[in-house]
This record gives C-alpha cells, structure tokens and sequence, in this order.
C-alpha cells in the first residue's frame, strides 16, 4: 500500500519551455502533498506543502510564479516549472501524506529535470 | 544552518553484522522523526519511526532508538542483508502545531552491506 505514483520519471527540454510533472498517490487520499527538489549529494530541500483544494505554501526563497502547484484532488498534485532554465534542472520529488501530521510521508520515484 | 545531520556519509558492513546508522538533530522543536530508505533512482521508501513520547520502536530487522537529552537517534539493522545497501535519509518535524509541518531531511548515509 501506500504508492505514489510520479510522472514523468526523466525530461529533457530547452530552455524557455514549461514542464509539468505529476504526482499521484495510487491507494491512497492524500489530504497534503509536498514538492521537494534534490541536488547531488544534498538532502531533500522541501519546496512546497499542499493541501487539496487550497493554495500551496512556498518555503522561503522558493518562487511560486516560477514554480506552480495546483492540487485539485485528493489523490493528484502537479508542479509545472514555467520558463525553465539551465539552473532549473534537477531532481524533484513529491510526496503525499495521509490524515495527521503523525503520518509518514511516503514518495514518489523523482523526476529528473534537465534544461538545456 | 543544518537542523539535522547525519555525519557518516557512508558505512560498510559485513552480512550478518549490525548496521547503525546515527543522525543528531539541533532543533528541540521536533518530536517525530523518520527512517528513509533511497535505492538509486527511486523515491525514498518509509522505513520506521519513532515519535518523542518514545525511546524505541521496533519493526522486524529495524529498531530506531531516540535519546532526547542527546538529541540523538539512530537505526540499527541486524542481520542486515546485502539488500539494506542503500541511502538511508533521517527526517525529523516538530508536529506541536498540529498543521503542515515539513520534514527536514539529513543529508543521508550510504550504507554498503558485504556479502
């Protein structure tokens, strides 16, 4: 149980283009989804915590125009990096999370951006 | 600042043998922390966890220990197998507000277990 589903797993794209990625748990309501992004040999820099229905909440220094999430059900969240450059690539990652805060987050496999 | 540190990179360890993964924490805020196991190119995979009214729990191979006055927890493995080699991330949040508290993450230990 308890599967996150993250699409698509790699992209490659220009610089200018806009990437959406997917995030959907699979057998399980997710109330709150987070995105994360990941650099080599760094830990997992949380991004944005969202909750169905309700507008993300952006970590400091993080830019919501840049980084757009939209979490329209219960069991799907999307983040679309708009205009994406070269700094942009990455390693993103989302979770999902069930009922309280005493919950484990459980991930999605990642998506690797990169901007040429 | 790093909230939650995981000072051993990496940690080699013969098959059969104990495998203790060690993670110390700065913020006294936090009271629910979480085991991460990362295999390359796939998201980490829930492990274990262990809330501060705690000081162990335990799941099959997998004990997490919590010392609050050390702000110290660690994971051991026993016996660990060649198929515990992977990154082990440890993850900590402070749930007092009863709200979206985001988990900080370790930087993680690459854990290598010899056949």
């Amino acid at each position: 149980g308890a599967v996150v589903s993250q699409h698509p797993s790699w992209v490659i794209c220009k610089s200018g283009t806009s990437v959406k990625i997917e995030c959907r748990s699979l057998d399980f309501q997710a109330t709150t989804m987070f995105w994360y992004r990941q650099f080599p040999k760094q830990s997992l820099m949380l991004m944005a915590t969202s909750n169905e229905g309700s507008k993300a909440t952006y970590e400091q220094g993080v830019e919501k125009d840049k980084f757009l999430i939209n979490h329209a059900s219960l069991t799907l969240s999307t983040l679309t990096v708009t205009s994406a450059h070269p700094e942009d690539s990455s390693f993103y990652i989302c979770s999902a999370r069930s009922g309280g805060v005493l919950q484990p987050q459980h991930f999605g496999d990642g998506t690797r951006l990169s901007i040429l | 600042d790093q909230q939650v540190k995981q000072n051993s990179p990496s940690l080699s360890v013969q098959e059969g043998r104990i495998s203790i993964l060690n993670c110390d924490y700065t913020n006294s805020m936090f009271d629910y922390f979480l085991w991460y196991k990362k295999y390359p190119a796939e998201g980490p995979t829930f492990l274990i966890s262990i809330s501060s009214i705690k000081d162990k729990n335990e799941d099959g191979r997998f004990t997490v220990f919590l010392n609050k006055s050390a702000k110290h927890l660690s994971l051991h493995i026993v016996p660990s197998q060649p198929g515990d080699s992977a990154v082990y991330f440890c993850a900590a949040s402070a749930t007092v507000s009863l709200v979206n508290t985001p988990l900080v993450f370790g930087k993680g230990t690459r854990l290598s277990v010899i056949a």
